[in-house]
């Protein structure tokens, strides 16, 4: 069964700064996609970034853009000019393009940003 | 395009008595989930519809539960006698099979639900 590994509970940023979160994830698929969803306190989870993983370019919006290597099975989400906003639990997410109803999350890493 | 949308926001119940959620996907959304999600965790499946079908059930999905979404739009979530360990947040999602985009699922706010 596909994990999803989250190794940072807790980080935190300098507004302005740049910050990487971690993921990692087991598959043994080879047609999948990734995700990063953004839950701040109290509020619904938001989209954030999604791979395909036959796309070999990393995805990128706005300041989030994300460092997908395939072979490694990681997938981590780089954070830059952190603004106040930015402060959340983010969660790493992966589905399989197989059985897509199957969706697996990480545990979560809860961003803190400091002014 | 609403988004998702979920009521109530919050529950309180006593052990034993019998909670229902609604889910509203976003219009035209096919694929409607149910997701649990406890404190530090993300979330994890429960069920799926695709329109009317309800097409796979997680195993955390205890005879207890049970989820109807009758006419392919609104979804609701059902718990019999609650139990202590049902105090969580319940999720709901929504995705667009014809999307385009490989079924991206969009959350709604939540259900969080308390027994005491």
């Amino acid at each position: 069964a596909q994990t999803v590994t989250q190794s940072q509970p807790e980080m935190s940023v300098q507004e302005a700064e740049t910050v990487t979160l971690s993921c990692t994830y087991d598959t043994s698929e080879s047609d999948y996609y990734l995700f990063w969803y953004k839950q701040p306190p109290s509020r619904q989870m938001i989209l954030v970034i999604r791979q395909e993983a036959y796309k070999q370019q990393n995805a990128t919006e706005n300041r989030f853009s994300v460092n997908f290597q395939k072979a490694a099975k990681s997938f981590s989400l780089k954070i830059s000019d952190s603004q106040l906003g930015d402060a959340a639990m983010y969660f790493c997410a992966y589905r399989s393009d197989y059985n897509n109803n199957d969706m697996r999350f990480g545990a979560g890493t809860r961003l803190t940003v400091k002014p | 395009d609403t988004g998702v949308s979920q009521d109530p926001r919050h529950k309180i119940t006593k052990r034993g008595q019998n909670v229902t959620f609604r889910c509203d996907p976003i219009s035209e959304h096919n694929r409607l989930y149910w997701y649990r999600q406890t404190l530090g965790q993300g979330p994890e499946f429960l069920t799926y519809f695709q329109n009317e079908a309800q097409l796979e059930k997680s195993r955390l999905l205890s005879d207890r539960f049970s989820a109807e979404r009758p006419k392919g739009s609104f979804s609701t979530l059902e718990i019999q006698r609650t139990e202590q360990g049902d105090s969580a947040m319940y999720l709901c999602a929504s995705s667009s099979t014809t999307s385009g985009w490989g079924d991206t699922q969009y959350f709604g706010p939540g259900t969080r639900l308390t027994v005491l």
